[in-house]
Order: C-alpha cells, then sequence, then structure tokens
C-alpha cells in the first residue's frame, strides 16, 4: 500500500513531442505528489508538485494532472527539448508525518531526440 | 540559502573495507535528514532517515548503519563493505517542524566496491 507504480520505465520522444510518465498509487493519506528530475551523476531536483485539491498543476512547459478518484497522477512535457533529456521519479508522501518520507515511484529515462 | 555538501564524491573500496561517508548541511537548524542508495539505473531506495541527533530509523536490513552526531551532520558507515553495496549514495534534507514539502538532495557519492 506503500507503493508508488510509475511508468514507462524509459522513454524515447522526438524534440517537440509531448512526453507523458504516469504513477498510481494505493494510499489515500497521500496527499503531496512531487517529481524530481535526475541528470547524470546528479541528486535528483524537485521539478514540480500537487497536492489533491488541484487537478492540474502547470509550470512552464511541464503539467502535473492529478485524478484523485483514480489515484493516478501525470507528467507532461510539452515541446519536449534534448535538454529535457533526464530521469524522472515521481513521489508521494503524507504532509501530516514529521518524518518527511517520500515514496519514490520505479524512475522513468526519458531521452528527447534531436 | 541553504546548501548540502557530501564528501567524498567518488569512492573505490577493496570487499571487506570499513566506510564512512559524511553529508552535513549549511543554512537551516532541525532539518530532517536521509540517506538513499541508487544503484545503476535504478530508483531510490531509502536507506535511513533521522529526526534529530541521535535519532536514526532504518528502512532496510542491510551491512550499513548511520549516525547524526551533530544537527546537520549525517554519516553513513559500514564495518565491512559487501560487493552489493556498490552505488550511488545520496543525502537529502527536509524541514522539520512544518509541511515537509520538499527534500533538498546532494550531489551524492559514487561508490564502487572490488
Amino acid at each position: 500500500q506503500q507503493q508508488v507504480k510509475q511508468s514507462p520505465q524509459s522513454l524515447i520522444v522526438q524534440k517537440g513531442g509531448i512526453s507523458i510518465i504516469n504513477c498510481a498509487y494505493e494510499n489515500t493519506a497521500f496527499d503531496y505528489f512531487p517529481w524530481y528530475q535526475q541528470f547524470p551523476g546528479k541528486g535528483p531536483a524537485l521539478l514540480i508538485a500537487i497536492r489533491p485539491d488541484v487537478s492540474e498543476k502547470k509550470e512552464g512547459r511541464f503539467t502535473i494532472s492529478f485524478n484523485k478518484s483514480a489515484k493516478q497522477f501525470s507528467l507532461h512535457i510539452m515541446d519536449s527539448q534534448p535538454g529535457d533529456s533526464a530521469t524522472y521519479f515521481c513521489a508521494a508522501s503524507t504532509r501530516s508525518s514529521n518524518t518527511g518520507k517520500l515514496i519514490f515511484g520505479q524512475g522513468t529515462t526519458l531521452q528527447v531526440k534531436p | 540559502s541553504q546548501t548540502i555538501h557530501q564528501w567524498p564524491a567518488t569512492l573505490v573500496q577493496p570487499v571487506g573495507s570499513p566506510l564512512s561517508l559524511e553529508c552535513t548541511v549549511e543554512g537551516t537548524s532541525n532539518p530532517n535528514l536521509y540517506w538513499y542508495r541508487q544503484a545503476a539505473g535504478r530508483g531510490l531506495q531509502l536507506l535511513f532517515y533521522s529526526v534529530g541527533i541521535g535519532q536514526i530509523s532504518s528502512e532496510v536490513p542491510q551491512n550499513l548503519s548511520a549516525s547524526r552526531p551533530q544537527d546537520r551532520q549525517f554519516i553513513l558507515s559500514s564495518k565491512k563493505l559487501l560487493l552489493s553495496d556498490s552505488g550511488f549514495y545520496l543525502c537529502a534534507w527536509s524541514k522539520r517542524g512544518g509541511p515537509p514539502e520538499t527534500q533538498y538532495f546532494g550531489p551524492g557519492t559514487r561508490l564502487l566496491v572490488l
């Protein structure tokens, strides 16, 4: 019940295309859903996050869509660029927890071809 | 601003040797601290987390241990390394005492056990 399932494992998109990564969870206590971006040899960095009181959040070319009833959320990268090539992790947590623990998905390696 | 440091950046150790990886955080106090391991091409596995000095929680049984001798210092150790301990080790921190929101990751230590 603590898992966050992420798909696909890898994704190849042409420059200018839309990249879509999906995540699903079971624990209804989760109330914070961030996405992290990791470049090779670097630590992950927060990209965008959403709380379940909204169904969509957009920051530039990055959009999170959230479906509370289906317990699913997804990351959309519009106009994908070669510089977006990285590994993306979805995550979930319970904000009321004082531990700050995040449950991470397995990661998606995105390659954007020029 | 807050900064998180990890060292060393890269480490090659023989099987059976001891290990000590250090993580320090600057610019904040009373952080939650985390150690993750990332195997090649794999997701983020939470190893330990700490909500205060001397308070360590282990997430998975393993050959490693963690200590927090000071508020902003987190150390990952092993008495005898195994081949399976190879990986990319990431330290992270989050704000304690309020909504945890975001984890901030360090640059990581790449460990190769031969």
